[in-house]
C-alpha cells in the first residue's frame, strides 16, 4: 500500500460526458502527478499540482482539467468524453514539487467510455 | 515520438534464470533513470535507479546498467523468482522547461515460470 488513495476504482460512462477522478496524496506529500496509461501504452504524464498550484503540464487536452485543492487531494476533471479517453488514470504523490523524490503511486482509476 | 522504448512487449523465463529487460532512450537531457514495477490493479513501485554518472547500480537480485553512448539501460533480475512477474516501466528523467517529470517506456512484462 502506497498510501495514495483514488476514488473510484472503476467508472464505465458514456461519450460526450464528464467524470471527476479524485486523489488523495500520502501523508505529508505537497505534491501531485497525474498519469494517463491507454492501451499498450506507457504512462503519459498530464499534469503536476504542488501545494494548490499548478507545477507542470504535460499531454493533457483541452476537455481535461484538473486541481489540488487546500487538504491537497486533488480531482482530475475529464469532460466531453470520447472513446479514446478509455484508460487507466493514476494518481501518484512525492513530497515536494522538484521532481527530485520518489513519487509513490495509487492504484489507479479505470474509465471506460462506451 | 517515443523518447523511452521498451521494444519487448514480454518476456518468459524459467525460475532460477537471469531475466533481462531492456530499454532504449533518445533524449541526451536524460540524466538519471528509474525501473518500476507494477502488478495487476496496482500502481507502479519504485524499484531501482540509477544516475547518469554511473554504469551499474545494485540492489539484491536486482542490477540496472546503463551504457550512455549507447543509450541503453537493462535491468537484469537474477535469480527470477515467481513473484517477479509483473510489468516492468523503464523510465527517464531529465532537465526540461524547469520541471523534472519522468517520461515512462510502454513496458515489459515479465512471466517467471516456477
Amino acid at each position: 500500500d502506497s498510501g495514495v488513495t483514488q476514488t473510484p476504482k472503476h467508472l464505465i460512462t458514456a461519450t460526450g460526458q464528464r467524470v471527476t477522478l479524485r486523489c488523495s496524496p500520502r501523508s505529508g506529500d505537497l505534491s501531485v502527478y497525474w498519469y494517463q496509461q491507454s492501451l499498450d501504452q506507457g504512462l503519459q504524464f498530464l499534469i503536476q499540482y504542488y501545494n494548490g498550484e499548478e507545477r507542470a503540464k504535460g499531454n493533457i487536452l483541452e476537455r481535461f482539467s484538473a486541481q489540488q485543492f487546500p487538504d491537497l487531494h486533488s480531482e482530475l476533471n475529464l469532460s466531453s468524453l470520447e472513446l479514446g479517453d478509455s484508460a487507466l488514470y493514476f494518481c501518484a504523490s512525492s513530497v515536494d514539487g522538484t521532481g527530485y523524490n520518489e513519487q509513490f503511486f495509487g492504484p489507479g482509476t479505470r474509465l471506460t467510455v462506451l | 515520438d517515443q523518447q523511452v522504448k521498451q521494444n519487448s512487449p514480454s518476456l518468459s523465463v524459467q525460475e532460477g534464470r537471469i531475466s533481462i529487460l531492456n530499454c532504449d532512450y533518445t533524449n541526451s537531457m536524460f540524466d538519471y533513470f528509474l525501473w518500476y514495477k507494477k502488478y495487476p490493479a496496482e500502481g507502479p513501485t519504485f524499484l531501482i535507479s540509477i544516475s547518469s554518472i554511473k554504469d551499474k547500480n545494485e540492489d539484491g537480485r536486482f542490477t540496472v546498467f546503463l551504457n550512455k553512448s549507447a543509450k541503453h539501460l537493462s535491468l537484469h533480475i537474477v535469480p527470477s523468482q515467481p513473484g517477479d512477474s509483473a510489468v516492468y516501466f523503464c523510465a527517464a528523467k531529465g532537465a526540461s522547461g524547469g520541471s523534472y517529470i519522468p517520461t515512462f517506456g510502454r513496458g515489459t512484462s515479465l512471466i517467471v515460470h516456477p
